[in-house]
């Protein structure tokens, strides 16, 4: 599968806890995004990144939210002190150059419980 | 703050019935338009996208749009329906100089019966 991977699928965790996700981008797309979608919405940006350098957060990124791209490879999304609102699908998205420069590929995306 | 608007939360069609979904934007500047599905159980995928040119632009599986800039619109069309394009649908913009980021509607959910 030469697609956008995420992992884990499912995260079910008790409030307070950390949680890490990590999301793998189809190979040489130098651009990686990070949504949240919750129930009855569209995805909501949190964050993108251009190779290693994360180029603009939401405001929707709180401080308990951080997210690396150390590589410039795959991703980590990690939520300190998870709260129960942070339930929600965190959905990771990548774009490459050339004829597909503007189109977004999306993961199957994380979805987190938070009990 | 720029944003989408879809104006059906729900729909229900019949097979072979026509299909529009609305969807408008509020952003004066250069955007680009897409629409994207959700299948059950599968990610989303892109349907269409409008950069430049031809306002009538055409998808995969039957699907067209056409952006009507005086009116911010960019509505889905597809003239026959059938029982497998039962998914969510979501219109997004992309402001031409902001980073690349996608701003969605809320979702249209489409459910065609039999």
């Amino acid at each position: 599968d030469t697609g956008v991977s995420q992992d884990p699928r499912h995260k079910i965790t008790k409030r307070g806890q950390n949680v890490t996700f990590r999301c793998d981008p189809i190979s040489e797309h130098n651009r990686l995004y990070w949504y949240r979608q919750t129930l009855g919405q569209g995805p909501e940006f949190l964050t993108y990144f251009q190779n290693e350098a994360q180029l603009e957060k939401s405001r929707l990124l709180s401080d308990r939210f951080s997210a690396e791209r150390p590589k410039g490879s795959f991703s980590t999304l990690e939520i300190q002190r998870t709260e129960q609102g942070d339930s929600a699908m965190y959905l990771c998205a990548t774009r490459g150059g050339g004829a597909l420069y503007n189109e977004q590929f999306f993961g199957p995306g994380t979805r987190l419980t938070v009990l | 703050a720029q944003s989408v608007s879809q104006h059906n939360h729900h729909v229900i069609l019949s097979e072979a019935a026509s299909l529009e979904l609305g969807c408008n934007y509020s952003y004066g500047g250069t955007v680009n338009l897409f629409w994207y599905v959700q299948y059950p159980g599968q990610h989303l995928q892109l349907l269409l996208k409008y950069f430049s040119g031809d306002p009538l632009v055409k998808g995969i599986k039957g699907f067209e749009a056409e952006f009507i800039k005086s009116k911010f619109s960019f509505n889905l069309r597809k003239p026959s329906v059938q029982w497998s394009d039962t998914a969510e649908y979501f219109c997004a913009v992309k402001n031409y100089n902001q980073g690349g980021k996608l701003i969605f509607g809320q979702g249209t959910e489409l459910s065609v019966k039999p």
